[in-house]
């Protein structure tokens, strides 16, 4: 079955930038989108198709992708940042499939 | 504005069923699909399936074939996930959410989540 990888965690320092990588063998011919999840909480849509942003989320969030590997980027982070971050596609099935999540720690 | 209302946290014993209900309101219930996610304590998100508000088409995750069943009632514009003989690793926050352009599945709002907890 379909796959997307994640690293468990990421620590920045406030202000700097975080990169939250994402892998998966059907990426270069899937869209990726990608949720913020704080403690308690429903996640959050902060990325869709790739690197486009819905309408409220910071500027500072960014996506990228490179063959088979989309990127996370927020700049300039802020303590409100810190949350779990998961990616997650669809094969041609239409199976949804979730990475397995990255807690961002903000130190 | 949009939102989803669930319905409340549930304890089953297991092999007993539970029912999860989703609430739209503040969009044309029928011009969109939702899936169902769930999450177990401390770990990451697990699709369970989709149900198109339109015409009831079902997918359903292969892991949960046999035993999970998505229904709408467009009257009331509420979907309901029913899953069946549940074991204790069905114990779970469960969360409605729609999918932000019909038959694409990435998911723009999403419920407050119903926790299921499955114990003898």
């Amino acid at each position: 079955s379909y796959e997307l990888t994640q690293p468990p965690s990421v620590s920045v320092s406030p202000g700097q930038t975080a990169r939250i990588t994402c892998s998966g063998d059907a990426l270069p011919k899937q869209y990726a989108y990608w949720y913020q999840q704080k403690p308690g909480q429903a996640p959050v849509l902060v990325i869709y198709k790739d690197s486009e942003r819905p309408s409220g989320i910071p500027e500072r969030f960014s996506g990228s992708s490179s063959g088979t590997t989309v990127t996370l980027t927020i700049s300039g982070v802020q303590a409100e940042d810190e949350a779990d971050y998961y990616c997650q596609s669809a094969d041609s099935s239409g199976t949804v499939v979730f990475g397995g999540g990255t807690k961002l720690t903000v130190l | 504005q949009v939102q989803l209302v669930q319905s409340g946290a549930e304890v089953k014993k297991p092999g007993a069923s539970v029912k999860v209900s989703c609430k739209a309101s503040g969009y044309t219930f029928t011009s969109y699909g939702i899936s169902w996610v769930r999450q177990a304590p401390g770990q990451g998100l697990e699709w369970m399936g989709w149900i198109s508000a339109y015409n009831g088409n079902t997918n359903y995750a292969q892991k949960l074939q046999g035993r999970v069943t998505m229904t709408t009632d467009t009257s009331t514009s509420t979907a309901y996930m029913e899953l069946r003989s549940l074991r204790s690793d069905d114990t779970a926050v469960y969360y409605c959410a729609r999918e932000a352009v019909y038959g694409v599945y990435y998911f723009d709002y999403w419920g407050q989540g119903t926790l299921v907890t499955v114990s003898s």
